[in-house]
């Protein structure tokens, strides 16, 4: 069956810390990789994709097709990275499952 | 583009009624999707159309729920009679097709509240 996981609900560390969110997924072929985000009162949004290979708001994923994992990184969180943080793969058909989702408080 | 535009932003109703909730796609985009978010249960994916042709309401929880398209910018979800269980925030989502990393746009959501 098709499945993402993010195993943690709540994720709080300290400003400055690095921060890594997990991610795995189980799917059969090779679906897309995406991050999307909500802060506070905003609409879900397009953080980052795998294809892109691209650092945005200094947040990076790699994909590991070993491990089936696309974890979300940041060397320093930053206080205003607080949010929720979804890992979305896209499977054929543009059919995207979302994660549980995962809060993230940075604590000044 | 204004983005994905949902009505209302809240609705309160009573057990029982009828809830029609509203969604204006991104103009172009030829997907459309319905996700309901809770906190026991994350974001799920309800339905999603293609060129207003719905091609998996798998996720739609009972009969209760039903999702219209009937033109490319215009979708609605209506719960017929609700419950409060029903209770979430609806988002409507758009995407543009041709690639499989083209990215869902949101909509701000409907938050309903069902006493």
């Amino acid at each position: 069956a098709q499945r993402v996981t993010q195993p943690e609900k709540l994720l709080s560390v300290f400003k400055g810390a690095p921060v890594e969110l997990k991610c795995n997924y189980s799917y059969s072929g090779s679906p897309e990789l995406f991050w999307y985000v909500q802060y506070s009162r905003q609409r879900l949004q397009l953080l980052l994709r795998h294809i892109s290979r691209e650092s945005i708001k200094g947040f990076t994923a790699d994909l590991n097709k070993g491990e089936t994992s696309f974890h979300l990184k940041k060397p320093f969180a930053q206080e205003e990275d607080s949010a929720m943080y979804y890992c979305a793969p896209n499977t054929g058909g543009f059919k995207t499952i979302f994660g549980a989702g995962t809060r993230l408080f940075v604590k000044a | 583009d204004a983005g994905v535009i949902q009505s209302p932003r809240h609705e309160v109703t009573e057990m029982g009624q009828e809830v029609t909730l509203r969604c204006k796609p991104i103009s172009g985009h030829d997907y459309l999707f319905w996700y309901r978010q809770t906190m026991m249960r994350g974001l799920e994916l309800l339905i999603y159309f293609n060129n207003n042709v719905p091609i998996d309401d798998s996720g739609m929880p009972e009969d209760r729920f039903s999702a219209k398209m009937p033109n490319a910018s215009f979708s609605t979800l209506k719960i017929q009679p609700s419950e409060p269980r029903d209770s979430a925030v609806y988002f409507c989502a758009s995407s543009l097709a041709g690639a499989r990393n083209s990215p869902l746009h949101f909509g701000n959501g409907t938050r309903l509240t069902v006493t």
